[in-house]
């Protein structure tokens, strides 16, 4: 079973400001089945990137994703304040079975 | 608009059984694979269960498996997850999710909002 490991566990930044999340996989994994998912408290997450690096619908363009193999980058070029949340990277590992990474936590 | 909406969560006693249940709406439901996701207090996203758009394919987590059971009812357009044998560990807020899967990746493009799940004696 491939791992995802998130790094931060926290990021803590302020409004403007350049986030950058970590994905790392215990082994290689197609691009196309790496996403990201962002979520708010109380909230179910939300699709944010999906092909490592295609935007979801109604995504603003602030958000990108990169990376290949086994490490893969989610960038918050400006931080707004709607973006302080909590962000999952997901692969697909075959067989319709899924696994999510520990998450980033996105503090002010 | 695309819809997804949970039901069936509650308090359960340890060795209970719940069955939920995912009403879809805005899509062609029998097209897709659906899957269920859950989320323990404060902790982390852990994929269940899976189905494929005919029931033809069924996946279960290890930590489930052998007492979840993920069905579907294409003309109810509803999607299913039955818990047996239920554990203190099960607690959790159980998400259904829409899988949505092109030449550009695969990915969870819908979820809906989720029910409570809260096993105790």
């Amino acid at each position: 079973e491939i791992v995802l490991t998130q790094s931060p566990g926290t990021l803590s930044l302020s409004p403007g400001e350049r986030a950058t999340l970590s994905c790392r996989a215990s082994q290689s994994i197609r691009s196309s089945y790496l996403a990201w998912y962002q979520q708010k408290p109380g909230q179910a997450p939300r699709l944010l990137i999906y092909g490592a690096s295609s935007r979801a619908t109604g995504i603003p363009d602030r958000f990108s994703g990169s990376g290949s193999g086994t490490d893969f980058t989610l960038t918050i070029s400006r931080l707004e304040p709607e973006d302080f949340a909590v962000y999952f990277c997901q692969q697909y590992g075959g067989s319709l079975m899924y696994t999510f990474g520990q998450g980033t936590k996105l503090d002010i | 608009e695309v819809q997804l909406v949970e039901s069936g969560g509650g308090l359960v006693k340890p060795g209970g059984s719940l069955r939920l249940s995912c009403a879809a709406s805005g899509f062609t439901f029998s097209s897709y694979t659906m899957n269920w996701v859950r989320q323990a207090p404060g902790k982390g996203l852990e994929w269940v269960s899976a189905i494929d758009s005919r029931s033809s394919f069924i996946y279960h987590a290890g930590s489930v498996k052998g007492r979840f059971t993920i069905s579907r009812d294409n003309a109810k357009n509803s999607l299913y997850l039955q818990m047996n044998s239920l554990r203190a560990e099960d607690t959790a807020v159980y998400y259904c999710a829409r899988v949505k899967d092109d030449s550009s990746g695969r990915r969870f493009d819908y979820w809906g909002q989720g029910t409570l799940v809260s096993v105790s004696s």
